[in-house]
């Protein structure tokens, strides 16, 4: 079974400015099979990204994802409060598994 | 617009079964993956297992032996079962719907499952395992 690592734990921003976010995967994975999330504590996680790069409905620009092989990317442009939140990367081999978070929080 | 609403029962007994359910609207049920996750509190997110519409079902293998989902098609529902549980169980769990992409091997193989994400979730239900 894949495990996703992701790093930092926890990344201490201010609003405006830039943020990215790294998934490594124990073996190479396809960039079909990584998946980016959103989740704000206390509610359901959203879909940011499939397919490593490909933004979900309603998805704003600032929000790209790169990479390929063990190492992926989630960057966050021109931080806004609402982006807050735990992120969480998710790759589906023969079955599901998720990195452990980075929580980016208000520096 | 789809919705998964969620509901069962929020404390359960340790050795006891956990038993939810999640009620689709808005959109067909058919032609896609049918999924619970959990979070136990203050940690990430576990995938549980899934079923497709057609009643086929995939689980974690660290939950397997203690899991089933099943489906009902006539109400758009699909439910899931988890037994012998211990205070490690308690969590807040979600149903979602799977999205798939798949590749054609060959005229002579099935096509093989290329991505599965998460694209619509429900409001989640925290279970607490407690006597």
């Amino acid at each position: 079974e894949i495990v996703l690592t992701q790093s930092p734990g926890t990344l201490s921003l201010s609003p405006g400015e830039g943020a990215t976010l790294s998934c490594r995967a124990s073996q190479s994975v396809g960039r079909t099979s990584l998946v980016w999330y959103q989740q704000v504590p206390g509610q359901a996680p959203r879909l940011l990204l499939y397919g490593a790069s490909n933004r979900a409905t309603d998805i704003p620009d600032r929000f790209s994802g790169g990479g390929s092989g063990t190492d992926f990317t989630l960057s966050i442009s021109r931080l806004e409060p609402e982006d807050f939140a735990v992120y969480y990367c998710q790759h589906y081999g023969t079955s599901v598994t998720f990195g452990q978070g980075t929580r980016l929080e208000i520096k | 617009q789809v919705q998964l609403k969620q509901w069962g029962a929020g404390l359960v007994k340790p050795s006891e079964t956990l038993s939810l359910t999640c009620g689709v609207y808005g959109e067909s049920f058919s032609g896609y993956s049918w999924t619970w996750i959990r979070q136990p509190p203050g940690k990430g997110l576990e995938w549980i297992g899934e079923i497709s519409h057609s009643g086929s079902t995939n689980y974690s293998p660290s939950l397997k032996s203690r899991v089933t989902i099943s489906i009902d098609t006539s109400k758009t529902q699909f439910s899931l079962h988890l037994s012998s549980l211990t205070a490690a169980d308690t969590a807040l769990y979600f149903c979602a719907r799977g999205r798939e992409s798949y590749t054609i091997l060959s005229a002579f193989k099935p096509p093989r499952r290329e991505s599965l994400h998460f694209d619509y979730w429900g409001q989640g239900i925290l279970v607490t395992v407690s006597s």
